[in-house]
């Protein structure tokens, strides 16, 4: 079973606030990723990390940013969110092949 | 473009009644095919992965093959347990070369 995390499940939250979504693994995995995933929709890549140090935008353009300090954390952050961001994220890892999936986080903006 | 699609986009069963899923590529260099299985609300769970045409892959009533331009997820007598929506993905070079690349998915539901 894989082990990655992600905090919070789910978010409410208002219109212009700042918000940070985390995601953390024991595996030990260089390479992890951020994809978004609408209701009925395909999951879209938004952000990649190859190592610590090491971030580049996916496919979809999106207006979040992240970090990568930690070979184990990579935190994904709204400066100001908006209705339009309300979606589900999800976060994986992999080290060869395979990727690992976290539970999500349901994020709504109102 | 490299390019994944399901079909169908869903689909209702009984109990036991066997079927297969759909997932047909456009990929210039395949890495890799992968089947997710994502409950509601959850992330998606890893089943398999397939790299080359003719190879197959078994998980007690799920069968996952791979042609030159498709692959198909057979599911022998379902039960109600399987219900979920079975993502088909593929890893191709590119900017993200490890990243995959998704279809929409069949949702399944499995009647008892």
């Amino acid at each position: 079973e894989a082990d990655i995390y992600q905090t919070p499940r789910y978010l409410v939250i208002g219109t212009g606030k700042k918000i940070t979504l985390e995601c953390s693994q024991t595996m030990g995995h260089d390479k992890m990723y951020w994809y978004q995933q609408d209701p009925g929709m395909e999951l879209h890549l938004i952000h990649y990390s190859y190592g610590v140090n090491s971030t580049e935008k996916g496919d979809l353009s999106s207006e979040s940013t992240v970090s990568r300090i930690r070979t184990e954390h990579f935190p994904l952050t709204l400066e100001s969110a908006r209705p339009s961001h309300t979606s589900q994220y999800l976060c994986a890892s992999s080290e060869a092949a395979e990727a690992f999936f976290g539970q999500g986080t349901r994020l709504t903006v109102v | 473009e490299d390019q994944v699609t399901q079909s169908p986009e869903a689909l209702r069963l009984q109990e036991g009644e066997s079927s297969s899923l759909n997932c047909s590529y456009t990929v210039s260099g395949l890495r890799g095919l992968f089947w997710y299985r994502q409950d509601p609300g959850k992330g998606p769970e890893f089943l398999f992965t397939l790299y080359s045409a003719g190879e197959e892959k078994e998980k007690e009533r799920l069968k996952a093959t791979l042609t030159k331009k498709e692959s198909f997820l057979h599911i022998t007598a379902p039960k109600p347990e399987d219900s979920a929506t079975y993502l088909c993905a593929v890893q191709a070079p590119g900017q993200a070369g490890t990243a995959l690349i998704f279809g929409k998915g069949t949702t399944l539901s499995v009647s008892s």
